[in-house]
């Protein structure tokens, strides 16, 4: 099936720093990225859709110039969690959707990225 | 938009005893439904989908699911589990057409014992 890599598995920053998480379709070209949030013990809340070339879609409540999101190319994603405080942090999670497959449905997740924000 | 209930947050079941996940969805739209299973610290690694066709959908893991239309339900069953099946669960639904944008339920915590 197809794979989604996510980097750094986990990072450790001080607050007030930035850091950046990578996400990348191995095997497939990823039209679209969703990157999601997920507290302990909770589900996921989506936080913004990616498009590759354009800018992405936030949902309503997540920051966009806290929460940057590129999509460079058809394999790349990142977010970048800007001048991060300890609220931020958090398991986050990229999805991606395989674009040579039409409207499956389905999409790939990566293996997430706990950030902690001392 | 849709929304996703599951309403049982914690399943203790014994090591080869039945299992069911329970799931239930709303829309306005046709739908796309998935579950989901992911183990601690990890992604999200899907177990089934139904998008079209025969409503019984069997996964991996042994795992099948059910689409009811009528009671807007897909739920999850597994007819023997084992403790590497202790997980949580995730259903998920998106909008048939509408890009895989998906949307969650809380999950259930499967938790497996001897």
């Amino acid at each position: 099936g197809a794979v989604v890599s996510q980097h750094p598995s986990r990072v450790i920053c001080k607050s007030g720093t930035s850091v950046k998480i990578e996400c990348r379709s191995l095997d497939f070209q990823a039209t679209t990225m969703f990157w999601y949030r997920q507290f302990p013990k909770q589900s996921l809340m989506l936080m913004a859709t990616s498009n590759e070339g354009s800018k992405a879609t936030y949902e309503q409540g997540v920051e966009k110039d806290k929460f940057l999101i590129n999509h460079a190319s058809l394999t790349l994603s990142t977010l970048t969690v800007t001048s991060a405080h300890p609220e931020d942090s958090s398991f986050y999670i990229c999805s991606a959707r395989d674009g040579g497959q039409g409207d499956t449905g389905e999409l790939f997740f990566g293996e997430g990225s706990r950030l902690t924000v001392l | 938009a849709q929304s996703v209930t599951q309403l049982d947050s914690q399943v203790p079941v014994f090591e080869e005893a039945p299992v069911e996940l329970r799931c239930n969805y709303s829309s306005s739209v046709s739908v796309y439904l998935f579950w989901y299973v992911q183990y601690p610290n990890q992604g999200l690694q899907l177990l089934l989908k139904y998008l079209s066709g025969s409503t019984l959908v069997k996964g991996i893991n042994g795992f099948e699911a059910e689409f009811n239309k009528s009671q807007t339900s897909f739920h999850l069953r597994k007819p023997s589990v084992h403790i590497s099946d202790t997980a949580e669960y995730f259903c998920a639904v998106s909008e048939a057409g509408g890009g895989n944008k998906l949307t969650f339920g809380t999950g259930t915590q499967l938790k497996v014992e001897l």
